[in-house]
């Protein structure tokens, strides 16, 4: 079946430090999509991508979508406490149903 | 705010029993999806529904059901209950992405369960 894998499940990393987490989607998608979820929260939606190649910065993070339109990935810059959290993208994949795809997310833990 | 609402916020249960889960989306949004997430887990798909009808199923057992009423909101029912259903349970709604919006999900505050 349409998986998205999304890597790593964990990255520490000390405050300062950069952190990306890569989604792979075993088929092309429509747009995907990437969400963010505090520890006890729920997720909310950070941002979409659609355009083959995308770029999209807010702030310290910034967001690709592959030339194929099958990967992406998320960077931060800088880590700060308040980054914590679980990363998951969502693509939606081309079929009558339009369905989201969730990667399993990346815990990001920032070492005291 | 989200302007999703799900009750109960926190449930505890047990084995064997059934529970039924709410959930309001926000105003305006035809769609809602509910997800299961287990302890430090992804979001596992469950089923979705459209304007009352169901639109699309994933990992959901048989021993769950749902459904979307005429005012939109939906109900999802767990049955018979095991120690492996508790989770958290989240409800997102949106508006359709067909109609060129980007169909961004909006997440309530999950429903927890605990089955003892």
């Amino acid at each position: 079946g349409q998986q998205v894998m999304q890597i790593p499940q964990y990255q520490h990393v000390q405050e300062g430090e950069d952190f990306t987490t890569y989604c792979n989607s075993s088929t092309t998608l429509s747009n995907i999509q990437w969400y963010k979820q505090r520890p006890g929260g729920h997720p909310v939606f950070l941002i979409q991508l659609v355009k083959s190649g995308e770029v999209k910065k807010q702030k310290r993070l910034t967001f690709q979508f592959g030339e194929a339109k099958k990967n992406s990935s998320l960077h931060i810059t800088a880590t700060q406490t308040t980054d914590v959290g679980t990363y998951f993208c969502a693509g939606r994949v081309m079929d009558s149903n339009y369905q989201l795809i969730w990667g399993a997310g990346t815990k990001l833990i920032i070492k005291p | 705010d989200s302007g999703v609402t799900q009750t109960p916020k926190h449930l505890i249960t047990a084995t064997g029993q059934r529970v039924t889960l709410r959930c309001s989306p926000r105003s305006g949004d035809l769609s809602v999806y509910w997800y299961q997430q287990s302890l430090d887990q992804g979001l596992q798909f469950l089923i979705q529904y459209y304007n009352g009808e169901e639109r699309a199923k994933g990992n959901i057992l048989e021993r769950f059901s749902a459904q979307q009423f005429p005012d939109l909101h939906s109900e999802l029912n767990l049955s018979s209950l095991e120690l492996g259903d508790s989770a958290l349970y989240f409800c997102a709604s949106t508006s359709n992405p067909l109609a060129g919006n980007t169909g961004e999900l909006f997440f309530g505050e999950g429903s927890r369960l605990t089955v003892l």
